[in-house]
């Protein structure tokens, strides 16, 4: 079964519209981390934002924010204000603490930035 | 700051053939990881490591070998390649679970195999 799914494969948004990444994750662990990268076109996987499941507050960096809703097993990722330079892979990520601490990542979406 | 250093960059390989991907990390992390990436599967962990002598296998790992005899270094093998294999490959490490502590990758190899 898939452990982190993202059911969005593509994504389109305005230049300086708000955009929100679906991410579904699976687990019985008490203990994780949720995590959010970016993967440009040049390839580089670039950390975006965390969320630890006993955090009671949604995350926030800069532009990017956490949707966290533990109970729907749910972390879905806003990107405010939306520039051009946005356009990538986004990529959504769990860390489960008793399995092995691996990350384990979902398929992806692209999302695309329009002028 | 080196961080997560793989090569080579590009790889090109004939079917049968052997070679290793070299990954380095200057950070002391204890967890290293090697994942494969094709189109619209994301990332999916091939062998990992949480300290030197000890590995063990992702969701993938036919067709692969690791070691970890130092914190450093973690070298993925491939002993007899296939067109399979064709994939884009990424080194990664990581402290041991801390509350957000993420992992670090390093830039990738794009091995073909013909």
């Amino acid at each position: 079964a898939q452990k982190i799914t993202q059911t969005q494969p593509g994504m389109f948004v305005q230049e300086k519209e708000a955009v929100t990444l679906d991410c579904t994750y699976d687990t019985s662990d008490p203990s994780y981390g949720l995590f959010w990268y970016k993967q440009p076109s040049s390839g580089e996987m670039i950390f975006l934002i965390y969320q630890g499941s006993y955090d009671q507050q949604n995350a926030t960096e800069g532009r990017y924010s956490l949707n966290f809703q533990k109970a729907r097993k749910s972390a879905n990722l806003v990107i405010s204000a939306s520039q051009l330079g946005d356009s990538a892979m986004y990529f959504c990520a769990m860390r489960e603490v008793e399995r092995g601490q691996n990350f384990v990542f979902g398929p992806g979406t692209r999302l695309s930035v329009l002028p | 700051n080196a961080g997560v250093t793989q090569t080579p960059k590009f790889q090109v390989l004939k079917t049968g053939q052997s070679m290793t991907l070299q990954c380095a990390q200057d950070m002391n992390h204890e967890y290293m990881s090697w994942y494969r990436q094709d189109p619209g599967m994301g990332l999916r962990l091939i062998h990992y490591s949480v300290g030197a002598g000890i590995t063990d296998q992702g969701e993938v790992p036919n067709g692969y070998n690791v070691s970890r005899s130092t914190t450093e270094d973690f070298p993925l093998r491939l002993l007899s390649a296939a067109p399979s294999q064709t994939s884009v490959y990424f080194c990664a490490s990581s402290y041991q679970w801390r509350s957000g502590n993420t992992i670090y990758f390093g830039e990738g190899s794009w091995l073909t195999v013909v």
